[in-house]
């Protein structure tokens, strides 16, 4: 089954704990994505990657750092996670050529920060 | 640049009610447009696109027409049901040098009661 897996769903930490959100895709696609969902503010992109060792800010990149060294990996790591990073992550993946391509969505990281 | 907006909710309606959501964007060159939808505890899923003015998405009983002239991507139903209740995402695809690159509205939360 075609689909973006990520780990954990859950995840509760202290500041300053370093943790990564795993999140890999069997579509063989080259475009990934992490965003993160706030209420009142949707979808926000925090880093993406057009391919291998390919990677470029999003909209909010502060405080998050991301690799690419697989096409199917797309880890997310918060070097020393605060308060404020408490939210909804989602990671998603697509055909990078072609408008028509959807973006296909993981289940999402329910991260807190205490 | 390219940006989306949509209607505010939370929206509730009756089972078997006419529902619309309204979406517009701002967009340079010729974006697909996108509806996602979001059940609780869930990641998106794509819900219908359109890729070129004019064009019709439909899928499960929701419909949204390209409108190249008023810049818009509303989201109809003629009858929901109480299983049509979630979180509704008008999303624009718009190329740029380097591959597609998302943008999403706020997401419009719809409950349907029976």
């Amino acid at each position: 089954e075609a689909q973006v897996t990520q780990n954990p769903r859950y995840l509760i930490t202290v500041t300053g704990k370093k943790l990564t959100v795993t999140c890999s895709q069997n579509m063989n696609h080259e475009y990934m994505s992490w965003y993160r969902q706030d209420p009142g503010l949707g979808l926000r992109q925090i880093y993406y990657s057009m391919n291998v060792e390919v990677t470029d800010k999003g909209d909010v990149p502060e405080g998050y750092k991301v690799s690419r060294k697989e096409k199917r990996n797309f880890p997310l790591i918060l070097e020393s996670p605060s308060p404020n990073q408490t939210s909804l992550y989602f990671c998603a993946s697509s055909l990078l050529r072609g408008r028509n391509s959807p973006l296909h969505f993981g289940n999402g990281t329910r991260l807190t920060v205490t | 640049g390219n940006s989306v907006t949509q209607m505010e909710g939370p929206v509730t309606l009756s089972e078997e009610a006419f529902l619309t959501i309204n979406c517009t964007y701002t967009a340079t060159g010729y974006p697909s447009l996108f509806w996602y939808v979001q059940y609780p505890g869930e990641g998106l899923q794509l819900l219908l696109k359109a890729t070129k003015a004019d064009d019709k998405g439909s899928n499960k009983g929701f419909e949204a027409t390209y409108r190249k002239e008023t810049t818009s991507f509303h989201l109809e139903k003629g009858s929901v049901q109480v299983s049509d209740s979630a979180v509704y995402f008008c999303a624009l695809a718009g190329p740029s040098n380097t591959g597609n690159q998302f943008y999403f509205g706020t997401g419009t939360s719809l409950t349907v009661i029976p």
